[in-house]
């Protein structure tokens, strides 16, 4: 089936410094999102991302957390400056036209840890 | 808001057996997509099965069936002659119809184990 690619898997960062995390959607895919998983638990939204602009944030995305996709490539969830409540498994998933109906399709996540 | 409550934390069954993981939403919008997802040892999340609000017959696929309530905001997930590679952590979804941002919530999780 589709597949959404987050790279790299595993990324240690010490506090303050910066991190992106990388996606790359499902080809055609319009819509793109980040959630947010701690000790597996659950699946906290962050953001959604539609045409270049976010349509919704949660407030987990603070004011350091920033996210974009640049001329089609990879879709960016950027943390500046990290904390050490930032460590947790990133997951990037993405949809085709965004209706309502539709299902996401998942990355295999991204484990931050921040030291 | 839009809200998805998972109250079971952790299942345990024995496998070729049927359960039934629960999960309650809360929704002001009269149109709404009710999703759930399997989440492997891995990590790997997967999309299982869908139920549309305005639908009164209940989704099916495969071992997977649904037990819409609509009128008690519930949408339970059956699995039917559970086998061990069912063991995962199962999360119940929700998107509203109306939204214009097409934001997708999720409760807590249920983790299923079966048992040889």
């Amino acid at each position: 089936g589709p597949k959404v690619l987050q790279i790299p898997s595993h990324q240690i960062i010490d506090m303050g410094q910066m991190v992106t995390l990388n996606c790359d959607p499902v080809s055609n895919h319009l819509y793109f999102y980040w959630y947010k998983q701690i000790l597996g638990q659950q699946m906290e939204f962050l953001v959604n991302f539609y045409n270049g602009k976010v349509m919704e944030k949660s407030k987990l995305f603070k004011d350091q957390f920033s996210v974009e996709r640049p001329d089609g490539s990879y879709f960016t969830l950027k943390i500046q400056p990290t904390a050490l409540e930032d460590s947790a498994v990133y997951f990037c998933a993405s949809s085709p036209q965004g209706s309502s109906a539709e299902t996401l399709y998942f990355g295999s996540g991204t484990r931050l840890t921040v030291l | 808001a839009q809200k998805v409550t998972q109250t079971q934390t952790s299942i345990s069954v024995m496998e070729k057996t049927t359960v039934t993981m629960d999960c309650v939403y809360e929704t002001q919008d009269s149109s709404y997509f009710l999703f759930w997802y399997k989440q492997t040892a891995s990590g790997e999340i997967v999309f299982l099965i869908r139920q549309d609000s305005y639908k009164k017959e209940n989704a099916t696929v495969g071992h997977y069936s649904l037990n819409f309530q609509k009128p008690k905001s519930s949408i339970g997930l059956i699995i039917t002659a559970t086998q061990i590679e069912d063991s995962a952590v199962y999360f119940c979804a929700m998107r509203e119809g109306s939204s214009n941002t097409n934001k997708v919530v999720f409760g807590t999780g249920t983790r299923l184990q079966v048992l040889p």
